[in-house]
């Protein structure tokens, strides 16, 4: 069946460092989403891509989706405390519902 | 706007007890989605259902039973509650599946 891979599976840096997670899916997708989950919380939706190739940004956070709509990213430029927590991807085949992948968890350090 | 409201939000069941999970939205969606996530593990789908009188089974569908009656509620019914049913269940919902969805606080849930 349709699997979305998500590397690496945990992630620590330094306040002020960049971070990033890739997202793969073994077949193209419709579109991806992408959610943060806070310590003890729920998944919030932070965004979604459609289109081959497609990048948007939101404050320090760069999201990317490949030009074959199999893979995508999420980048965070200069890391803070409140970026804490696990980043997941969501990709949806056509007619299937939303996959997601196991998260990459993030800390930082002050 | 409550969005989507799961009950209880914690709980500890004995073994072979059962017990509902409830889920509501108030946002007139149509699909709505149960997850568990397990320690450190990513969410893995129990049921969904696409509208109204329709639910379909997903990953982890054993053990576990639901109902759409109503377009807002959407409970999880454990049966024989097992230990390897420990877990946080999310309750979801999303106007039409490939757009986000929206998510619960969780039903923290631990059985002994």
């Amino acid at each position: 069946g349709q699997q979305v891979m998500q590397i690496p599976q945990y992630q620590h840096v330094q306040e002020g460092e960049d971070f990033t997670t890739y997202c793969n899916s073994s077949t193209t997708l419709s579109n991806i989403q992408w959610y943060k989950q806070r310590p003890g919380g729920h998944p919030v939706f932070l965004i979604q891509l459609v289109k081959s190739g497609e990048v948007k940004k939101q404050k320090r956070l760069t999201f990317q989706f490949g030009e074959a709509k199999k893979n995508s990213s999420l980048h965070i430029t200069a890391t803070q405390t409140t970026d804490v927590g696990t980043y997941f991807c969501a990709g949806v085949q056509a007619g299937t519902a939303l996959i997601f992948g196991k998260g990459t968890t993030l800390s930082v350090s002050s | 706007n409550a969005g989507v409201t799961q009950t209880p939000k914690f709980r500890i069941l004995k073994i072979g007890q059962s017990m509902t999970l409830q889920c509501t939205q108030d946002m007139n969606h149509n699909y709505m989605y149960w997850y568990r996530q397990d320690p450190g593990m990513g969410l893995k789908l129990i049921y969904y259902s696409v509208g109204a009188g329709i639910t379909d089974k997903g990953e982890v569908p054993n053990g576990y039973n639901v109902s759409r009656s109503t377009t807002e509620d959407f409970p999880l019914r454990l049966e024989l509650a097992a230990p390897s049913q420990t877990s946080v269940y999310f309750c979801a919902s999303t106007i039409v599946g490939n757009q986000p969805q929206h998510f619960g606080d969780g039903t923290r849930l631990s059985i002994l």
